[in-house]
């Protein structure tokens, strides 16, 4: 059973450029979440898709964009970046077509995008 | 709006003794939690869960959490520790919802256990 995947592992940019990260939900799962973790912080919600849409957003600029595929895989992206944006990026899946079963709420995790602007 | 605090952000231990990492939550509706564990250079793995039932619910490597209302807590124990469990815990919550939005979990700031032989 594949667990949640991401690409690339590590990734070194620029001020100012743009950078894309992917993710690949466990399988059988329908919805993504992107979570931003800053060194020594918990991680903090960035936005989530279903059914290629998104569903609901944290506290972000709109220089963080996604995209949501019909194969539930999804896309981080963050244009114009900044040396804040520094962090591991975690994307976390879930099964939302249940959404009254219990299992809707558990996100599984994947290992993370190591994301170093200079 | 929700919050977490978890009360301690580093616990030292030796190793076969008893631990209990603290959180304790805000919201304003009910909620669903969880704790995770993040090994160095790794993502987050589940450990637990509190979403109905009983209020005491056990999880991976012998670890267990109490549901506590009235306290808004939701602390993290585990009887005798071991040298593996040296990683950083992170407790989280989840406001019910319904429609098209859910599951945005909240963490807390974290607490690294350290177990020292």
């Amino acid at each position: 059973d594949a667990g949640v995947t991401q690409s690339p592992t590590h990734l070194i940019k620029t001020r100012g450029q743009q950078v894309t990260l992917r993710c690949s939900p466990k399988s059988g799962h329908d919805t993504v979440s992107w979570y931003q973790q800053a060194l020594g912080q918990g991680p903090q919600f960035i936005f989530q898709y279903y059914e290629e849409e998104e569903r609901q957003r944290g506290n972000f600029p709109d220089r963080f964009s996604g995209h949501q595929f019909p194969n539930y895989s999804s896309e981080l992206n963050v244009n114009a970046l900044l040396l804040g944006d520094s962090a591991l990026y975690l994307c976390a899946s879930s099964l939302k077509s249940q959404v009254r079963a219990f299992s809707a709420y558990e996100q599984y995790f994947g290992p993370g995008t190591r994301l170093t602007v200079t | 709006a929700q919050s977490v605090t978890q009360l301690d952000s580093q616990v030292p231990v030796f190793e076969e003794a008893p631990v209990e990492l603290r959180c304790n939550y805000s919201s304003s509706v009910s909620v669903y939690l969880f704790w995770y564990v993040q090994y160095p250079n790794q993502g987050l793995q589940l450990l637990l869960k509190y979403l109905s039932g009983s209020t005491l619910v056990k999880g991976i490597n012998g670890f267990e959490a109490e549901f506590n209302k009235s306290q808004t807590s939701f602390h993290l124990r585990k009887p005798s520790v071991h040298i593996s469990d040296t990683a950083e815990y992170f407790c989280a919550v989840s406001q019910f919802a319904g429609g098209t939005s859910y599951g945005k979990l909240t963490f807390g700031q974290g607490t690294i256990l350290t177990v020292h032989p």
